[in-house]
């Protein structure tokens, strides 16, 4: 069955750390670009990052540059983002979202909620 | 960055009547080399997360029904659903990914009306 689970959400003060993880299943992790998308609650879909299928090429939001690290294991058939010098404007739920070579956005998984709060 | 604009932001329909919803880039996302359009639409309901609806503009993802159908090209595009069902009712989002980073519309909210 094709999934994929994030974990790793949670409370975190301003200024903290958190790392995501994201276990896929069911397909051959290794032959896709991954990629984090968010939601902010009551809000819409923003695009956060992106790496290719062995790692060596990632992109980032202008608003998480500098600040969050894309990285996958194919290994491990996992793919993390972790997030430094959190922001309030970060809370939202993160989705772990796979692409072919097609680029469109074929399997979601269900999100992890990061909340930024004092 | 590419811009995507949706129209309308909400949208009320009746049972078994069309719903349209518009989406409109700030550039081009046809790709003259393949002729395709980066464009594809996803489908939002409550406490769910996206599901792809349809890529290439117009292709249409396996196991989704043929009510929904995608249309346009260049910067114009457009989601119609021939017969509005109960379980449609969602959010819709519309999305570029001919570069990066990519983008999505604002989203359509659609009910029953």
């Amino acid at each position: 069955q094709l999934q994929l689970v994030e974990s790793g959400g949670g409370v975190v003060q301003p200024g903290g750390s958190l790392r995501l993880s994201c276990a896929a299943s069911g397909f051959s992790f290794s032959y896709y670009n991954m990629h984090w998308v968010r939601q902010a609650p009551g809000k819409g879909l923003e695009w956060v990052a992106v790496t290719s299928q062995d790692g060596s090429t990632k992109h980032y939001a202008d608003s998480v540059k500098g600040r969050f690290t894309i990285s996958r294991d194919n290994s491990k058939n996992t793919l993390y983002l972790q997030m430094n010098s959190l922001r309030a404007e970060d809370t939202a739920v993160y989705y772990c979202v796979r692409s072919g070579i097609d680029w469109h956005f074929d399997l979601w998984g269900r999100g992890t909620l990061v909340a930024v709060s004092s | 960055d590419i811009v995507m604009t949706q129209s309308p932001d909400s949208l009320a329909v009746s049972l078994g009547e069309r719903a349209t919803i518009n989406c409109k880039s700030s550039q081009s996302v046809l790709y003259n080399s393949n002729n395709k359009n980066y464009l594809a639409w996803y489908q939002q309901k409550p406490g769910q997360p996206p599901k792809l609806l349809i890529y290439w503009a117009s292709t249409r993802e396996s196991g989704v029904p043929d009510r929904f159908t995608g249309s346009g090209s260049g910067t114009d595009f457009t989601l119609t659903i021939s017969s509005l069902q109960a379980e449609d009712v969602a959010v819709y989002y519309c999305q570029q990914y001919y570069s990066i980073p990519d983008t999505f519309g604002q989203g359509t909210k659609l009910e029953i009306k």
